[in-house]
């Protein structure tokens, strides 16, 4: 029983490279986020998806984009990076009903930009 | 907009302490109320909810009582364990705002043996 699984766990980046977060979850949630998580900050939601094909900005949705193709993925692209986006990443799920029922976690990505 | 606030941490407590840790919160309509944990490494998982007013959610010993009128939802529990060390997050989630989930700052615990 999978969950919501998030790839990979720990990656580095220099400063203006790009990259893609994976994140997919196998309980046919049609409501997926992705949020990130700074010291004395909580969590941040920066973009949220309500069904394949739908995406909208969250609070903090500068420098990343999404897609919603699938109900199972909800990838998160870091177009530029920037030190700034040092950051732990967490991606989430609901099912019926969005946000106002459990979200499930996955296990975070911590990434660095030197 | 919606929003939620937490008493700042860290608390440090011993065994078998009384705990609580306040959260009040903001929010357009009617909004559902949550308590995630976080263990070290690992990431949220709900620790209890409540969707209406005057509705307590309990876990794990853990329990908060949903205050429309003080738009409080304190996590309390009477004897914390070791084990119970941990960040803990209020979150709200709203109709009117998109049922997007909003979290506080975050409480981290420590519960010394």
């Amino acid at each position: 029983n999978a969950g919501v699984t998030q790839t990979p766990k720990f990656q580095v980046l220099k400063t203006g490279q790009s990259m893609t977060l994976q994140c997919a979850q196998d309980m046919n949630h049609e409501y997926m986020s992705w949020y990130r998580q700074d010291p004395g900050m909580g969590l941040r939601l920066i973009h949220y998806s309500v069904g394949a094909g739908i995406t909208d900005q969250g609070e903090v949705p500068n420098g990343y984009n999404v897609s919603r193709s699938t109900t199972e993925d909800f990838p998160l692209r870091l177009l530029s990076a920037a030190p700034s986006q040092t950051s732990v990443y967490f991606c989430a799920s609901s099912g019926p009903g969005g946000g106002n029922t459990e979200a499930f976690f996955g296990q975070g990505t911590r990434l660095t930009v030197v | 907009g919606d929003s939620v606030t937490q008493m700042e941490g860290p608390v440090t407590l011993s065994e078998e302490a009384f705990l609580t840790i306040n959260c009040t919160y903001t929010a357009t309509g009617y909004p559902s109320l949550f308590w995630y944990v976080q263990y070290p490494g690992e990431g949220l998982q709900l620790l209890l909810k409540a969707t209406k007013a005057d509705d307590k959610g309990s876990n794990k010993g853990f329990e908060a009582t949903y205050r429309k009128e003080t738009t409080s939802f304190h996590l309390e529990k009477g004897s914390v364990q070791v084990s119970d060390s941990a960040v803990y997050f209020c979150a709200l989630s709203d109709r009117g705002g998109g049922f997007k989930t909003i979290f506080g700052a975050g409480t981290r615990l420590f519960v010394k043996a």
